[in-house]
Parts: structure tokens; C-alpha cells; sequence
């Protein structure tokens, strides 16, 4: 399995440019997440999907920021203008729900995003 | 609601054991995890503990969970340069996304 994949690995762009960073999950997984990392807060979990419907998006930092998940396999976060403060790296991830599984997430390698 | 809290930098000598501290205060965990970060790359799954057990030992790694005290460590033995990276701890209950510690950053000094 090729894991979760996650494109662009590096992005830098000019304030109020958008930004869309892509996330492929594991096949046969039912719920994606996706994170931001930076040092000052650590690992932020912005919004997650089960079977493609958004479940909880409260760690969206604010209306800037969208998720879409069109079908099982692909799923779109984007940054619309982008902000200096919106530098981090953004990861993907996902796992099979299962009532007996361990709940393990599989990370992508993320998207380290610099806004200037 | 809930919360896991560790603690930021550990720094040891190649060859002692590490001991990666983290509480947490859901009292209805079902599993607690350590995931490893290497530089530049996602989370890794490293252990896991189901919270009916207290202790697992997986060759180097042995995670202690006190349930009583919501408190889970891991320890690595015979430290190396290649343990050197990002720890986190996180736990779930349920269907409920994970939470995450912010991480603790391990040095392993040659």
C-alpha cells in the first residue's frame, strides 16, 4: 500500500494568494483528518470526515479555511486568502473506524506551507 | 474536554534508557498510543496499550500505564542516535478523534 499521500510537500507563496493542498487517504479507509503542526502549538486537529461527510470542523481556525472530501479518495484543504500566520506543515490522515480496530492513524508525509 | 500533557525536550546519552513521561485526563481512554516524528516526516505509530493492561513490552520499548493516575510512559532502552525524534502521546475513546500531546523532543548525544 502506498500509504497516505499528500501533494504539494513544499509550498511558498505571497500573502492573500490561495493555497490547496491535496491529501489521497488509504484505500478502504472510512475517516480522514487533517492537522496542523507548528512549534508554538503543537499538533492541531482542524477538521475530520467520515465516509466523506464533515463531522466536526471546529479546529478550523476561521472562514479562510475549507475542506472537501468529494469522494473516499481524495480530499482538499484550502486557504483562501492565505496569511503569514498560516505557515506550518498540514498533514493528512487516515484510518479504517472499526468497533474491535485499535484506531491507529496513518499520517501523511505533510505539506510544509510558508506564506510570505 | 480532554487533554495529554508531556513534557517538551528530553536529552540523554547514547546507551542509557529514556523515559518519556504523559498524562491525560479522559478517564474513558480505551487505548493510549506513542507515535514517533522523525524530521520531515508524519507521524509514525511506534506501541500501543489497550487500557485494561498496565504494561507492554514490545524489544526496546516498554510503555507503563497507571490508570489510577492517568499517567503512561515509554521507555527505550540502550538509546540510540536513530531514536532521536519527536514523541507524542495520544489516546481515544470510542469513535472520538485522538488527542495529541504536543510532543516531546528527544536528543540522543553520542
Amino acid at each position: 500500500d502506498a500509504g497516505v499521500i499528500q501533494s504539494p510537500r513544499h509550498e511558498v507563496t505571497e500573502m492573500g494568494q490561495e493555497v490547496t493542498l491535496r491529501c489521497k487517504p488509504i484505500s478502504g479507509h472510512n475517516s480522514l483528518f487533517w492537522y496542523r503542526q507548528t512549534m508554538m502549538r503543537g499538533l492541531e486537529l482542524l477538521i475530520y470526515f467520515n465516509n466523506n461527510v464533515p463531522i466536526d470542523d471546529s479546529g478550523m481556525p476561521e472562514d479562510r479555511f475549507s475542506a472537501k472530501m468529494p469522494n473516499a479518495s481524495f480530499s482538499t484543504l484550502k486557504i483562501q486568502p492565505s496569511e503569514p500566520r498560516d505557515s506550518a506543515v498540514y498533514f493528512c490522515a487516515s484510518t479504517l473506524q472499526d468497533p474491535g480496530g485499535t484506531g491507529e492513524l496513518f499520517f501523511g508525509e505533510g505539506s510544509r506551507l510558508t506564506v510570505l | 474536554g480532554e487533554d495529554v500533557e508531556q513534557s517538551l525536550f528530553l536529552s540523554v546519552r547514547e546507551g542509557d534508557s529514556s523515559v518519556i513521561n504523559c498524562t491525560y485526563t479522559d478517564s474513558s481512554s480505551t487505548y493510549l498510543y506513542w507515535y514517533k516524528q522523525e524530521p520531515g516526516a508524519g507521524l509514525q505509530l511506534l506501541t500501543y496499550i489497550f487500557s485494561n493492561m498496565d504494561m507492554k513490552q514490545d524489544q526496546r520499548l516498554t510503555v507503563l500505564l497507571n490508570k489510577k493516575d492517568k499517567h503512561l510512559s515509554l521507555r527505550i532502552a540502550d538509546t540510540q542516535t536513530g531514536d532521536s525524534a519527536i514523541y507524542f502521546c495520544a489516546e481515544n475513546s470510542g469513535n472520538t478523534p485522538l488527542v495529541f500531546g504536543k510532543g516531546t523532543r528527544l536528543s540522543v548525544i553520542a
